[in-house]
């Protein structure tokens, strides 16, 4: 089956602590994308890839990194500067072209503790 | 800025009456993509519809389809014999030509009663 996987489906982070959330994709695509969703809100853009080893920050990078060394994987780091990193975290994939449609993992839910 | 309104909050209708989610949205571009997604309680974001602004015909899929007024950037959905499954948050989104951004709305819960 081609689709995209989140893991872990939920993840608790301490204070000062860096977590890793895992994006993986086999349906070919070139773009990638994380979107942090806040409750009763829309999804907001973190960081794109449009190709590997290359990415571009997004609205709210800051307190996050990410890494694209292999074209199926998408990692993203929350690390201790995200003042406020609990929300549900979704990860896309498109193939490049003109509004091409982003089709979407089924998410992490991140929470402090 | 690029924004995308969707004014109302949540909706409840019965099964298979006909209901009509709306959305405006705010771009001085020409060229772009629009989409519905929905959201079950599972919380995975799932594609609805799209469709393109240069296209004049709206788009329809199954049970699904738009009212696109770009005029008056108006971008709304009407989901016929709508069944307890298609309860849900309800995104409108949009997306540039060329840009890499989707832009969401805030939702709308849509609950559909037996």
């Amino acid at each position: 089956d081609g689709g995209i996987t989140q893991s872990p489906k939920y993840l608790f982070r301490k204070e000062g602590q860096n977590v890793t959330l895992s994006c993986e994709q086999n349906l070919n695509h070139d773009a990638m994308y994380w979107y942090r969703q806040d409750p009763g809100q829309g999804l907001r853009l973190i960081y794109y890839s449009q190709i590997v080893n290359d990415f571009q920050k997004g609205d709210i990078a800051e307190g996050y990194s990410v890494s694209r060394e292999k074209k199926e994987s998408f990692p993203l780091t929350v690390t201790s500067a995200q003042k406020n990193p609990t929300a549900f975290y979704l990860c896309a994939s498109s193939i490049l072209g003109l509004g091409e449609t982003q089709y979407f993992g089924p998410g992490t839910r991140l929470l402090v503790l | 800025a690029q924004t995308v309104t969707q004014s109302q909050p949540e909706m409840s209708v019965q099964e298979a009456e006909t209901v009509t989610l709306s959305c405006t949205y705010d771009t001085s571009e020409s060229n772009y993509y629009l989409f519905w997604y929905k959201q079950p309680p599972s919380r995975q974001m799932i594609l609805v519809i799209r469709q393109e602004a240069y296209k004049q015909q709206n788009a329809t899929e199954n049970r699904f389809s738009v009212n696109f007024q770009k005029a008056a950037k108006s971008f709304s959905l009407k989901i016929s014999d709508p069944q307890l499954g298609d309860t849900a948050m309800y995104f409108c989104a949009f997306i540039i030509q060329g840009a890499q951004k989707l832009v969401f709305g805030q939702g709308t819960r849509l609950t559909i009663n037996p």
